[in-house]
């Protein structure tokens, strides 16, 4: 158990939807990473958090958004759904620097029908 | 953009020493070498990082040439439960926008 959770485990939605992803990092780090994995496309760095500003971009498209809240979890926001969004989502957590151990959470699996 | 190319898979038998190769040949001067390993519906999870030369801790060494162009990760004595995928991952120190995980290399450990 990295003590990082995500919520829910699973989620099932249909194109054009919304969905919120949830991610409480381990206590005492403040930084928050968000990822996506998928079959085609290996583990892409979204975008990361630290204390409860954004700190880098990656791979994020301008449908999908985060926030870190000032209790430290992190919420990852996902908007008109495509078909291609589904993958397994997943946050990580670290005390702050790059180079910081990445504690990396369960993950949230997102199908998008 | 530090790239990084690795095998896509390799086999080994239980018991046998396991080396991974990792190629980053655009590291720059203030990038660390990370190395994760993910079991299936898992999150990645950490083994070890290194800088230069060579680092060991409880699991596996990671070995750096001098002009820091690839890196070797070393699993000694590998299990059945070592089967996975890992990730060799170039790391920024000023920031996290150039994260890059490799495409991984599935290993797969028989008896």
């Amino acid at each position: 158990d990295s003590g990082v959770t995500q919520t829910p485990k699973h989620l099932i939605t249909a194109t054009g939807q919304r969905v919120t992803l949830r991610c409480s990092p381990r206590s005492g780090d403040l930084s928050v990473y968000w990822y996506q994995q998928s079959l085609d496309q290996g583990l892409q760095f979204l975008i990361q958090y630290y204390n409860g500003e954004e700190r880098a971009k990656g791979n994020i498209l301008e449908r999908f958004s985060a926030q870190q809240f000032p209790d430290l979890h992190s919420e990852l926001n996902l908007s008109s759904l495509e078909l291609g969004d589904s993958a397994l989502y997943f946050c990580a957590s670290c005390l702050g620097s790059p180079t910081d151990t990445q504690y990396f959470g369960p993950g949230t699996r997102l199908t998008v029908l | 953009l530090a790239k990084t190319t690795q095998p896509i898979s390799m086999d080994s038998y239980e018991g046998q020493e396991v080396n991974i190769t990792c190629s980053h040949n655009n590291i720059a001067t203030n990038d660390y070498i990370t190395w994760y390993q993910q079991f299936p519906s898992q999150g990645p999870r950490f083994i070890i990082q290194g800088y230069k030369t060579k680092v060991t801790n409880e699991v596996a060494s990671l070995f750096i040439p001098a002009d820091r162009k690839s890196s070797t990760l070393s699993l000694p004595r590998v299990s059945l439960s070592d089967t996975a995928v890992y990730y060799c991952l170039v790391v920024n120190t000023g920031t996290a926008s150039k994260l890059t995980f490799g495409t991984g290399t599935r290993l797969q450990v028989t008896l």
